[in-house]
């Protein structure tokens, strides 16, 4: 089965830096990859997703990048504000519609004033 | 778009009492719902897919007989935690796919305490 791991599991930044969160997975049939942002208490939700036909795609301060060769993704966020302070999960999937999810671990992002 | 409910928000419930959880797509209809547990400080835990109008199909270690799951409608799934002991205690999310797209929304999910 899919095995996607997430790094780091915590990050620190300066508010208007950028933050880097990388996962990787194993199964090369994985073709759709989306982020999700969780605050504290409530249900993750979808901040950006990629297929395995595109290598980037960005929305407004947020990107992501694939490298299917090399079987991982990224995601970006640039100009980091306080509220940007979540928890980020990427996960990976077949894509197609009723397929199970596999997530990573978790990151827990805070955006230092 | 895309927006995936849930209630309640929080419960909570006495040992040996059964809950029910409802997950309702407002504005798309889900052929396939999932329903996830997650422990404090760590990620999703798939315990179940729902397909509209079939039964549901657990994960391993998932007893499908203390989480009964119905999917009546396309915009409709529920969970049953039945007989509930403190170590069901848990956060539930349930999320939503959306047909020929093959995205999951999530709901804002339920914090059930069982004492």
């Amino acid at each position: 089965g899919e095995n996607v791991e997430q790094h780091p599991s915590t990050l620190s930044v300066q508010e208007g830096d950028s933050a880097v969160i990388k996962c990787t997975y194993s199964d090369s049939a994985s073709n759709y990859f989306p982020w999700y942002k969780q605050e504290l208490g409530k249900g993750p939700q979808l901040i950006i997703d990629i297929r395995s036909n595109v290598g980037e795609k960005k929305d407004q301060r947020i990107a992501v990048t694939l490298n299917k060769t090399a079987k991982h993704f990224s995601l970006h966020i640039t100009e980091t504000q306080p509220e940007d302070s979540a928890v980020y999960f990427c996960a990976a999937s077949s894509g197609d519609t009723g397929n199970q999810f596999y997530f990573g671990t978790g990151t827990s992002l805070t955006v230092i004033p | 778009g895309a927006v995936v409910s849930q209630h309640p928000s929080r419960v909570i419930c006495k040992s040996g009492t059964s809950v029910k959880i409802e997950c309702r797509s407002l504005d798309f209809q889900a052929t396939t719902m999932f329903w996830y547990r997650q422990f404090p400080k760590q990620s999703l835990m798939l315990m179940a897919t729902s397909n509209e109008g079939s039964k549901a199909t657990y994960e391993q270690g998932v007893e499908k007989d203390k989480f009964l799951i119905n999917h009546a409608s396309l915009t409709l799934s529920t969970l049953t935690v039945t007989s509930a002991h403190p170590e069901d205690s848990s956060f539930y999310i349930c999320s939503a796919s959306l047909a020929g797209v093959g995205t999951q929304y999530f709901g804002p999910g339920t914090r059930l305490l069982v004492l």
